[in-house]
């Protein structure tokens, strides 16, 4: 396991269109983390899982957001219809227990809405 | 709502010096994890130093040190013997203890060193 891959690196897409992010975290990590990141910001939160649960949505989740994490592994984050303030880079994160333990970031997914 | 500030955009360094980030605050628990993260250009953030609240003794690693004023909420990063390699974004973090462990960045420092 070499740690926390994102899925794909880079996406461009036209306005309008749903894209679909993958996240797999490290295999042993019950805790996995969705983030959004624009130019010049820090990550924003946007949603947490504890295994297969959704524990938490950011407000910044709208209606067009919907993440998933099937059987607690990877997850899946898709954006409907698509807006040209969805442009960021997506991040995703894993941990056991974020503080007492470490969190590990993927590569990010950055988006580009034209 | 925890909030985290960090009100140096940027920052330089000449090689081999040293500087310190500044970061504060506001949270209303008492127990709590501090962290500061480094993102490079390109590439993925990556933990630089933890913190926790409890403890009064300041973290240290290797050349990064923190100075953490538990009253005054600040949370300080000195870089010590600053290296080219430590350009980069640094993120300072706060996640409650307990709860759901959502953790809050701040905007973030650009750290340049200077040859």
């Amino acid at each position: 396991d070499t740690g926390v891959s994102q899925d794909p690196r880079h996406k461009i897409t036209k306005r309008g269109q749903n894209v679909t992010f993958r996240c797999d975290p490290i295999s042993e990590h019950n805790r996995l983390y969705w983030y959004r990141q624009t130019l010049g910001q820090g990550p924003e939160f946007l949603t947490y899982f504890q295994n297969e649960a959704q524990l938490e949505k950011s407000r910044l989740l709208s209606d067009r957001f919907s993440a998933e994490r099937p059987k607690g592994s990877f997850s899946t984050l898709e954006i409907q219809r698509t807006e040209q303030g969805d442009s960021a880079m997506y991040l995703c994160a894993s941990s056991l227990a974020w503080g007492r333990t470490e969190a590990f970031f993927g590569q990010g997914t950055r988006l580009t809405v034209v | 709502a925890q909030t985290v500030t960090q009100s140096q955009p940027e920052m330089s360094v000449q090689e081999a010096e040293t500087v310190t980030l500044s970061c504060t605050y506001d949270t209303s628990e008492s127990d709590y994890y501090l962290f500061w993260y480094k993102q490079p250009p390109s590439r993925q953030m990556i933990l630089v130093i933890r913190q926790e609240a409890y403890k009064q003794q300041n973290a240290t690693e290797n050349r990064f040190s923190v100075n953490f004023q538990k009253a005054a909420k600040s949370f300080s990063l000195k870089i010590s013997d600053s290296q080219l390699g430590d350009a980069a974004m640094y993120f300072c973090a706060y996640v409650d203890s307990g709860g759901y462990q959502k953790v809050t960045f701040g905007i973030g420092t650009k750290l340049q060193v200077i040859p």
